[in-house]
């Protein structure tokens, strides 16, 4: 079965700095999709970024981008000049064709 | 576009009533939903998928007799929490996707539904 591991449980980031968020995934498949949700207080999940396995190139949305290094089965988001609306919940997730399976999720802070 | 309705948002209610949550999909054919659990500070964990027309896929670990799921209609999937009791309190969250158990369409999210019982 497909697991997705996100080893960091809170990362902290200062206002306008970057941080980037872990996730390690693992699956026999090679076309897959993986994904970055975000979860603010209100619980809502929002769609960040999405990245095709058979795609070289990193996805990238405004102010997000990933690392997706599918040797290593690693997909890394990088968020640039961070926001206080950035602090949430971030999910890692993988999806091929079964539903979405997610990592247990890194809370974000997001200093002023 | 892809936009799904879960209903109610917050309900509280007394031990031993069934509680019904509503998952719609308004501008796309739900073909397969999915019905997520979120303790707090945890993960969404997969309760069971349904298609439309078909009996709910229930997780290992979740009890069908307890959470009844019904999808008769492509924009409608509903959860029935059957004799809630204060376990039961929880974040559920529902998330639908066109196209059958092979589709590589996204998954949409509803807004979660908080369930407390008393």
């Amino acid at each position: 079965a497909q697991t997705v591991t996100q080893s960091q449980p809170e990362m902290s980031v200062q206002e306008a700095e970057t941080v980037t968020l872990s996730c390690t995934y693992d699956t026999s498949e090679s076309d897959y999709y993986l994904f970055w949700y975000k979860q603010p207080p209100s619980r809502q999940m929002i769609l960040v970024i999405r990245q095709e396995a058979y795609k070289q190139q990193n996805a990238t949305e405004n102010r997000f981008s990933v690392n997706f290094q599918k040797a290593a089965k690693s997909f890394s988001l990088k968020i640039s000049d961070s926001q206080l609306g950035d602090a949430a919940m971030y999910f890692c997730a993988y999806k091929k064709t079964t539903p979405l399976v997610f990592g247990k999720g890194t809370r974000l802070s997001v200093i002023a | 576009g892809a936009v799904v309705s879960q209903h109610p948002s917050w309900v509280i209610c007394k031990s031993g009533t069934s509680v019904k949550i509503e998952c719609r999909s308004l501008d796309f054919q739900a073909t397969t939903m999915f019905w997520y659990r979120q303790f707090p500070k945890q993960s969404l964990m997969l309760m069971a998928t349904s298609n439309e027309g078909s009996k709910a896929t229930y997780e290992q670990g979740v009890e069908k007799d307890k959470f009844l799921i019904n999808h008769a209609s492509l924009t409608l999937s509903t959860l029935t929490v059957t004799s809630a009791h204060p376990e039961d309190s929880s974040f559920y969250i529902c998330s639908a996707r066109d196209g059958g158990r092979d589709s590589n369409q996204p998954q949409h999210f509803g807004d979660g539904t908080r369930l407390s019982i008393l």
